[in-house]
């Protein structure tokens, strides 16, 4: 089945304690990035890759890391996680050429 | 930055009534997107409108785009109790990675 993968689903930390979110696809997309939703705000984007260790920054990358080593993956990175980071996130790809994305479930992270 | 800005924020409906949701943005667009979500899921793709198009169909949907407005509107005919969710509308300006700019979106809720 083609999807979007992401770990955890819900993650619960403390401040200033490295994180990781795992996102992983299976459609061989080229483009994947990473959205947080926070109420009342829609979609933002964090970051997003066009390809294998090709990535750029969206609207609100302050505080965040990825990295794009393999195709199918691409991890968000919380180095030191804050209050303000808690949200909902969302990993999507889709393919060159192509207009959809795909989402993935979503990982709700509380930051305390 | 928020490109789409959509209305009305919520809308209750009853089975069988039409609902009609607004999306206004505000730069160029290669293209708009409608997704749809239920509560904390993903986002799951539901049409797609070029900039040089007018109105779209797909089965229940229909969407239109007027780009002199910077504007565009989706409705869902005979709507059902499964229509309630949330709906996005996602602007792409061609900008390097093609990546999607979303709306606040509308939170539709069709009573049975």
């Amino acid at each position: 089945e083609a999807q979007v993968t992401q770990n955890p689903r819900y993650l619960i930390t403390v401040t200033g304690k490295k994180l990781t979110v795992t996102c992983s696809q299976n459609m061989n997309h080229e483009y994947m990035s990473w959205y947080r939703q926070d109420p009342g705000l829609g979609l933002r984007q964090i970051y997003y890759s066009m390809n294998v260790e090709v990535t750029d920054k969206g609207d609100v990358p302050e505080g965040y890391k990825v990295s794009r080593k393999e195709k199918r993956n691409f991890p968000l990175i919380l180095e030191s996680p804050s209050p303000n980071q808690t949200s909902l996130y969302f990993c999507a790809s889709r393919k060159y050429g192509d207009y959809e994305q795909f989402f993935g479930p979503g990982t709700r992270l509380t930051v305390l | 930055s928020q490109q789409g800005e959509e209305d009305p924020q919520a809308l209750s409906i009853q089975e069988g009534e039409n609902a009609t949701m607004n999306c206004s943005y505000k730069t160029s667009i290669n293209n708009l997107q409608w997704y749809r979500q239920n509560s904390g899921r993903g986002l799951v793709h539901l049409i797609l409108i070029r900039s040089n198009e007018r109105e779209k169909h797909s089965g229940r949907l229909r969407v239109t785009l007027d780009t002199s407005k910077k504007s565009s509107s989706l409705l869902i005919t005979a709507s059902r109790a499964a229509d309630t969710a949330s709906y996005f509308c996602a602007t792409d300006a061609g900008n390097a990675g093609n990546m999607l700019t979303f709306g606040g979106g509308t939170r539709l809720m069709v009573k049975p």
